[in-house]
């Protein structure tokens, strides 16, 4: 089975502008989550989607959104760009979602950088 | 959500086991733990989860304290590719709560 895959792998934009970002989740899985990995915060969770409705967001402002499609396909979303979220931003997979014994499969990620 | 409290750091010689420990002294009844690891330039990837007992897989081991207020990770033979960050995190298997990474232990491996 072929793993996440996210693109690109890699961007360069200034601030203000917008971003938006995709994951391929692994074949079967209807989960995706997105998250928002810095040196100074480490991971954190930005939100999930199943089923393409939002399950579960995190504490990030509203620049931040995102949408999955009926393929399971997800993209994430940043408008008005700061130089505060250049970040590696990775997407996971699971089958049912967040749940206690769901294994998360993560993508190589997206590095954002903010000039 | 519960908290869990690891070393920042360890180092390792290769071809010898480590003992990565975890602290979470407020895990409830229905939290399992969970070990992901991040290698350089990757993303996180699954290593081993469990209840109440203790767990084997390909990769590793989990070793449960009976109080489930610690457990520990166990590769056998530490090898240069296990070079990573370790994130010991726990989940509900109710709801859907996403994973609350903390600091990890960065594990190095010396030749």
């Amino acid at each position: 089975k072929a793993g996440v895959t996210q693109t690109p792998r890699y961007l360069i934009k200034t601030r203000g502008q917008q971003v938006t970002l995709s994951c391929s989740p692994i074949s079967g899985h209807r989960s995706v989550s997105w998250y928002q990995q810095t040196p100074g915060q480490g991971l954190q969770f930005l939100f999930e989607y199943f089923s393409e409705t939002q399950r579960n967001k995190g504490n990030f402002p509203g620049r931040f959104s995102g949408r999955q499609f009926s393929n399971s396909r997800s993209e994430m979303n940043v408008s008005t760009l700061e130089l505060g979220d250049s970040a590696l931003y990775l997407c996971a997979s699971s089958l049912q979602g967040t749940l206690g014994t769901d294994t998360q499969y993560f993508g190589p990620g997206t590095r954002l950088t903010v000039l | 959500d519960a908290k869990t409290t690891q070393p920042n750091s360890m180092e390792s010689n290769e071809e010898e086991p480590v003992h990565l420990p975890c602290n979470h002294s407020t895990i409830s009844g229905t939290d399992y733990i969970h070990w992901y690891r991040q290698l350089p330039s990757q993303g996180p990837e699954y290593v081993i989860h469990g209840l109440t007992s203790n767990v084997n897989n390909r990769m590793a081991s989990l070793a449960i304290a009976e109080d489930r207020k610690s457990s520990t990770l166990i590769l056998h033979r530490a090898t240069l590719r296990d070079a990573a960050v370790y994130y010991c995190i726990l989940t509900r298997n109710s709801g859907n709560t996403p994973l609350v990474f903390g600091k990890g232990t960065r594990l190095s491996v010396i030749a």
